[in-house]
């Protein structure tokens, strides 16, 4: 089974406008973090924002907040007033508690802000 | 340095060739990962050192490929004969910890051409 869901290939909002990006997890441990990169076309992976398992808080970080839904295993970014810099691919990735040894990533969706 | 950083940034191999990517960690990070990312895709998981201990290379195609992390700081990913399927970017990361609730910051890959 996929670690880590993402079933939005592609996403468009126009500008200023709030977008969600959707994110399903499956694990068994009860220790986890969720994490959301974005990655440019320049190829970097930008760290967002992070949700860990035991928060009882959704995570925010400026225009990006964390919808978690723990019983749902699903972890959503939200991104308020859409910027045209906003463009990119976003990718939802896990890392367990039990080992920590690697982040599971989902195959990501491609973010266009229409202007 | 302030970030991770990799070289080459580009490397163009002729099929059967060696080749040797570097990785500087964010100093004082103990956990070190290695991933593979084709074209369109979300990473894919290769490595895993804490320190200088390679801890998980579950993710590894092939005996082929490599890694080491000799003194727990910089790290080597090595590709023995490589083929056309290797093509990829090819990132590394670094974490403070090796705990579930500690963000992964990404160097800005190498992206590998065998032809």
């Amino acid at each position: 089974a996929q670690k880590i869901t993402q079933t939005q290939p592609g996403m468009f909002v126009q500008e200023k406008e709030a977008v969600t990006l959707d994110c399903t997890y499956d694990t068994s441990d009860p220790s986890y973090g969720l994490f959301w990169y974005k990655q440019p076309s320049s190829g970097e992976m930008i760290f967002l924002i992070y949700q860990g398992s035991y928060d009882q808080q959704n995570a925010t970080e400026g225009r990006y907040s964390l919808n978690f839904q723990k019983a749902r295993k699903s972890a959503n970014l939200v991104i308020s007033a859409s910027q045209l810099g906003d463009s990119a691919m976003y990718f939802c990735a896990m890392r367990e508690g039990g080992t920590g040894n690697q982040f599971y990533f989902g195959t990501g969706t491609s973010l266009t802000v229409i202007p | 340095g302030a970030g991770v950083s990799q070289s080459p940034r580009y490397k163009v191999a002729k099929r059967g060739q060696d080749v040797a990517l570097r990785c500087d960690p964010i100093s004082g990070h103990v956990s070190l990962f290695w991933y593979q990312q084709a074209l369109g895709q979300g990473p894919e998981f290769l490595t895993y050192f804490q320190n200088e201990a390679q801890l998980d290379k579950s993710g590894l195609p092939s005996d082929r490929f490599f890694a080491e992390r000799p003194e727990g700081s910089v790290s080597t990913l090595k590709i023995q004969r490589t083929q056309q399927e290797d093509s990829a970017v090819y990132l590394c990361a670094s974490s403070l910890y090796a705990a579930p609730n500690t963000e992964a910051f990404f160097g800005q890959g190498t992206r590998l051409t065998v032809v």
